[in-house]
């Protein structure tokens, strides 16, 4: 059965602090995504990698980076987390082909205070 | 740039009826995909169902099938003999043909979805 999971259900983190969020998946899949989801936004892509080391920003990149040192986990990092990413952060991966579809995790709920 | 709209941002259906989703979009693609994803509250989301642009026949899973209008680009979804399981968030979503460098056209295009309530 294939697995995405994330590090965490629920985070509660201060203003300033480093936070990491882990995402693994176990299907050898090509490409790796986070999104965050709020109400009324819908998802929204922060980053994608499409290979090892490879990433690139998607929509709202800004105060995120991420790392992909190995194919099957991608790592969001915010340096210095602030209210604003108060906010449930999804991570996908999705095998190379057309038709691919996503997989997703479970979610993690991050509470900046 | 390609959007995906959702026109509808909550729909209740009783148990056992039928109900549509509607999904439109804007392209200049000819050949693209499709889909629609459901999001149960508190759980994983999961795909419900593709298409292919370039196929003329809707695509069929059980009880979930698609209108597809390509030519109005319109992708709308019917849950028939809907079930309380189907209440969720469902999220209609598109992504192009990818070409030799698919960087970009490798991520989904995503509408805000639509609250899909069942009522018993």
């Amino acid at each position: 059965d294939v697995k995405v999971t994330q590090s965490s259900r629920y985070l509660v983190k201060r203003t300033g602090e480093k936070v990491f969020l882990e995402c693994v998946q176990d299907m050898d899949h090509e490409n790796m995504f986070w999104y965050r989801q709020d109400p009324g936004l819908g998802l929204r892509l922060i980053y994608f990698s499409y290979d090892v080391k490879m990433k690139e920003k998607g929509d709202i990149p800004e105060g995120y980076s991420v790392s992909r040192e190995k194919k099957e986990r991608f790592s969001l990092i915010l340096e210095s987390a602030s209210t604003n990413q108060t906010s449930m952060y999804l991570c996908a991966s999705s095998g190379a082909g057309m038709l691919n579809e996503q997989f997703f995790g479970p979610g993690t709920r991050l509470t900046v205070l | 740039a390609q959007t995906v709209t959702q026109s509808q941002p909550e729909m209740s259906v009783q148990e056992a009826e039928t109900v549509t989703l509607s999904c439109t979009y804007d392209t200049s693609e000819s050949d693209y995909y499709l889909f629609w994803y459901k999001q149960p509250p508190s759980r994983q989301m999961i795909l419900v169902i593709r298409q292919e642009a370039y196929k003329q026949q809707n695509a069929t899973e059980n009880r979930f099938s698609v209108n597809f209008q390509k030519a109005a680009k319109s992708f709308s979804l019917k849950i028939s003999d809907s079930q309380l399981g189907d209440a969720a968030m469902y999220f209609c979503a598109y992504r192009r043909e990818l070409g030799l460098y698919a960087g970009n056209n490798r991520k989904l295009i995503w509408g805000l979805g639509t609250s899909l309530a069942v009522n018993p």
